[in-house]
Parts: structure tokens; C-alpha cells; sequence
């Protein structure tokens, strides 16, 4: 069974810009989940979505959006980009309310 | 915040089994113990998970106190591609807010040769 994977790899963009991360969960996964990891804030929720519904968000801006589609993929956008939002970041998936498997991220950086 | 307390780092030489240690003083009866880990600038990757039995998988054994205030993730056989963070996370299995994962900053784990 394929892992959850997430596009594109690497990213740059500039300040002001806005920016559509993919993310695709692991077949029959209907739970996808967010994070933002930097090196001075470590590993960070950004939200949850469950069958097309945004169900648990982590203390992030309105800069920070995310929906789900019907077939449980995942997108997520930052609005007027900023220099802090430079990081990886990680979806995961997951089967019922158990195990969260993650992707291999999106490495984003903002000039 | 993280639930959880970790060494910041230890060493472990290749082949020799690698212990790291976490507590969880204030765990709930409902919270899962889970452990993760990530290789430089990869996905953290799940390794295991227990609620109060001692559970052992083809990757690394847990080992979790009768009072559940500790536990301890075993690699019996460490090798060099084990090098990476560590992080001990306890959650409830639910849909609520608490079944997100929170980590706190884990334990460099480095396996020399």
C-alpha cells in the first residue's frame, strides 16, 4: 500500500506570496493532518481534516487555510507569505482514530 | 505542551541495544503512549504504541511502568540508520483535540560505530 505522499517536495517563493500545498493520505484513510515544523518551534498542528470537514485546528493565523476533498486528499494554502513561515511541512494520515502516518513533507522556503 | 519529559540526547553504540527513557507523570487512564521518530529532514516515521502492556514489534520493544508514569523504547540491535530524533507522545485515540499529536523536542539518538 502506497505512504501518504506530498507535493511539490521543495518550494521557493518570495514575501506577500501565497502558496497551495497536496497532500494525498494512504488509500481508506479519511483523516488528514497538517504540521509545521521549524527549528525554533519544533513540530506544530496546524489543522485537521475529516471527511471533507475541518475537525480539530492548532493556533495558527487566518493566513493558514486547508480543505478536503471527497476522495481524502488534502490541500493546504498560506496567504501572504512571511519569512517565518519558512519550513517543512507534514501531513499525516490516518485510519480511524489510531496510528498518524506522516509524508515526507514540503520543504518551503520564503525570500 | 508536551505531556512528556526526554533526554535531549544519548549515545549508543552500533549492535548494543538502545534504551531511551521517557516520562509521562501525568498521563490519563485514556492516553496511548505512541513513538515516532525522524531521520534529518524526513517524515517522522511511528515505531510503536502502547496503553499498559508491554508491546513488541519487528522494529523496537516498549516497555511501559505499572504505575504508566514512564516507559521505555528498546532497539535491540541499534545500528547507524537509527541515528535520528526520538519522540515520545501520549494521546487519547479520539477525534477530539487531544487526539492530535503534540511533540515536545525529543531525543537525539546517535549510534556510533
Amino acid at each position: 500500500k502506497a505512504g501518504v505522499t506530498q507535493t511539490p517536495r521543495y518550494l521557493i517563493k518570495t514575501r506577500g506570496q501565497q502558496v497551495t500545498l497536496s497532500c494525498s493520505p494512504i488509500s481508506g484513510h479519511r483523516s488528514v493532518s497538517w504540521y509545521q515544523q521549524t527549528p525554533g518551534q519544533g513540530l506544530q498542528f496546524l489543522f485537521e481534516y475529516f471527511s471533507e470537514t475541518q475537525r480539530n485546528k492548532g493556533n495558527f493565523p487566518g493566513r493558514f487555510s486547508g480543505r478536503q476533498f471527497s476522495n481524502s486528499r488534502s490541500e493546504m494554502n498560506v496567504s501572504t507569505l512571511e519569512l517565518g513561515d519558512s519550513a517543512l511541512y507534514l501531513c499525516a494520515s490516518k485510519l480511524n482514530e489510531e496510528t498518524q502516518y506522516f509524508g515526507p513533507g514540503t520543504r518551503l522556503l520564503v525570500l | 505542551d508536551a505531556k512528556t519529559t526526554q533526554p535531549t540526547s544519548m549515545d549508543c553504540a552500533e549492535g548494543r541495544a538502545a534504551n531511551l527513557p521517557c516520562n509521562h507523570s501525568t498521563i490519563s487512564g485514556n492516553e496511548y503512549v505512541y513513538w515516532y521518530r525522524q531521520i534529518h529532514s524526513q517524515g517522522p516515521q511511528y515505531i510503536i504504541h502502547g496503553l499498559k502492556n508491554n508491546e513488541t514489534n519487528e522494529m523496537a520493544s516498549l516497555i511501559i511502568t505499572e504505575d504508566r508514569k514512564s516507559s521505555t523504547l528498546i532497539l535491540p540491535h541499534a545500528t547507524l540508520r537509527d541515528t535520528a530524533v526520538y519522540y515520545c507522545i501520549v494521546r487519547v485515540q479520539d477525534g477530539g483535540s487531544q487526539g492530535n499529536l503534540i511533540f515536545g523536542k525529543g531525543t537525539k539518538l546517535s549510534v556510533k560505530p
